[in-house]
């Protein structure tokens, strides 16, 4: 079946401008992750939305960054003024349910900021 | 192409080798550990997984290895062949409410026909 999608593929963008990265999870699948991947660089934990829960924010960096889930399903991570350290890999995963289950990953989108 | 590759440990085997890749995690509580793989520019890919409860578990052509006592995991790959060139991630997750996944650096695997 179709795996994680995430559009765009790739985003460049100019320091100062908002963006906008969107996230399908697998279908049936409540949990969602977003993840940065920095040059050179392991994942960091941003953002994880379960269900109709209260998202854990711990990961987001900055007020500039921020995430919604709308009716279950898609995902949209929004990074406000961007700023050049912005600049990464963003990662998302989805899993069946909390609980240590396998997170199944999209390609991801590579954000530049000039 | 990306240059992920630039500060991480690397790993070059010859095509037919047997290839170790080793990790070391952080928390004693961890209780589910993943290994990843990632082609570059591509998302990781699923390998294998661990539960605290085993030691070793395998899967096709591929093995993981677990030790608790000394917080540390390997993944063994048998007759690498080229096509498992990549970073290998490994993961754990400490439990908790989240259970996000706290990920190592990476190991980049080259493998020489």
């Amino acid at each position: 079946g179709a795996g994680v999608s995430q559009s765009p593929s790739n985003k460049v963008t100019e320091k100062g401008k908002d963006v906008e990265l969107r996230c399908d999870p697998i279908s049936g699948h409540t949990a969602l992750y977003w993840y940065r991947q920095s040059l050179g660089q392991g994942l960091e934990f941003l953002i994880y939305f379960q269900g109709n829960s209260a998202p854990d924010k711990s990961g987001l960096p900055s007020d500039r960054f921020s995430a919604e889930r709308t009716g279950g399903s898609v995902s949209t991570l929004t990074i406000q003024r961007t700023q050049q350290e912005d600049s990464a890999v963003y990662l998302c995963a989805s899993s069946t349910r909390n609980g240590g289950e396998t997170q199944y990953f999209g390609p991801g989108t590579r954000l530049l900021v000039l | 192409g990306e240059s992920v590759g630039l500060h991480l440990p690397t790993l070059s085997v010859q095509e037919g080798d047997n290839s170790i890749i080793n990790c070391a995690y952080s928390n004693s509580a961890s209780d589910y550990f993943i290994w990843y793989k990632q082609e570059s520019g591509k998302g990781p890919q699923f390998i294998i997984d661990i539960r605290s409860n085993m030691d070793k578990r395998q899967g096709q052509r591929v093995t993981v290895l677990l030790n608790k006592t000394v917080k540390h995991l390997s993944l063994q790959i048998a007759a690498t062949q080229p096509g498992d060139s990549a970073v290998y991630f490994c993961a754990e997750i400490a439990g908790g409410a989240t259970n996000k996944l706290i990920f190592g650096t990476g190991t980049l695997l080259a493998v020489q026909p």
